[in-house]
């Protein structure tokens, strides 16, 4: 069963465009949500996180947004730039105090076109 | 150095071999995990230490996984006897707190023959 669902493999933007990334949830005890980059051969690069207590966090051209009554937190990157283009992986944790694992999507691949 | 390094880089070996897969965490990161990406998958949580707590190997999938972290720092991966399907990038990750995001390392690609 995917608790964290990414349904778009793959995405092509225009450089200078906004990228938008998807990712939905199944399981209401996660608090905790990540994205990830991995550019090939290379691990995971943590990008940026939210929490469940808010709805929006923004660190530079990342934004991440967080819709719990939908489970659903999408990532915006704007301006997009040709050195975006990589995997990106959607994350999620359950409570603090238990386990800190991450159940991780099966990612999105973008592409940041010229 | 200044990130999770994790060794071999590549590894590729016959079923039925056994297999140890090293970590080497980020100096001062308490915790430590190890997650498998198979091919055209997200990755799949395996195995959590954190401290000198028991661990959590909820996500080992058979009792041929095995793993270990000596001295609350470098951790193994040992795989018994393995399978085709144990063919997969092993990653480890380490975070100075369990609730802090995780560094990755760049993985251990395993082939199995």
């Amino acid at each position: 069963d995917q608790q964290v669902k990414q349904n778009s493999p793959s995405l092509s933007v225009q450089e200078g465009r906004i990228s938008i990334l998807n990712c939905d949830y199944t399981n209401s005890m996660f608090d905790y949500f990540l994205w990830y980059k991995k550019y090939p051969a290379e691990g995971p690069t943590f990008l940026i996180s939210i929490s469940s207590i808010k709805d929006k966090n923004e660190d530079g051209r990342f934004t991440v947004f967080l819709n719990k009554s939908a489970k659903h937190l999408s990532l915006h990157i704007v301006p997009s730039q040709p050195g975006d283009s990589a995997v990106y992986f959607c994350a999620a944790r359950v409570r603090a105090g238990t386990a800190s694992k991450l159940t991780f999507g099966t990612g999105t691949r973008l592409q940041v076109t010229l | 150095g200044a990130g999770v390094s994790q060794s071999p880089s590549n590894k590729v070996t016959e079923k039925g071999k056994d297999v140890e897969l090293r970590c080497d965490p980020i100096s001062g990161h308490t915790a430590l995990y190890w997650y498998r990406q198979s091919l055209g998958q997200g990755l799949e949580f395996l195995i959590y230490f954190q401290g000198n707590s028991a661990p959590d190997k909820s996500g080992l999938p058979s009792d041929r996984f095995s793993a270990e972290r000596t001295g609350g720092s470098v951790s193994t991966l040992t795989i018994q006897r393995t399978q085709q399907e144990d063919s997969a990038v092993y990653l480890c990750a380490s975070s100075r707190q369990p609730n802090q995001p995780q560094h990755f390392g760049d993985g251990t690609r395993l082939s199995i023959l």
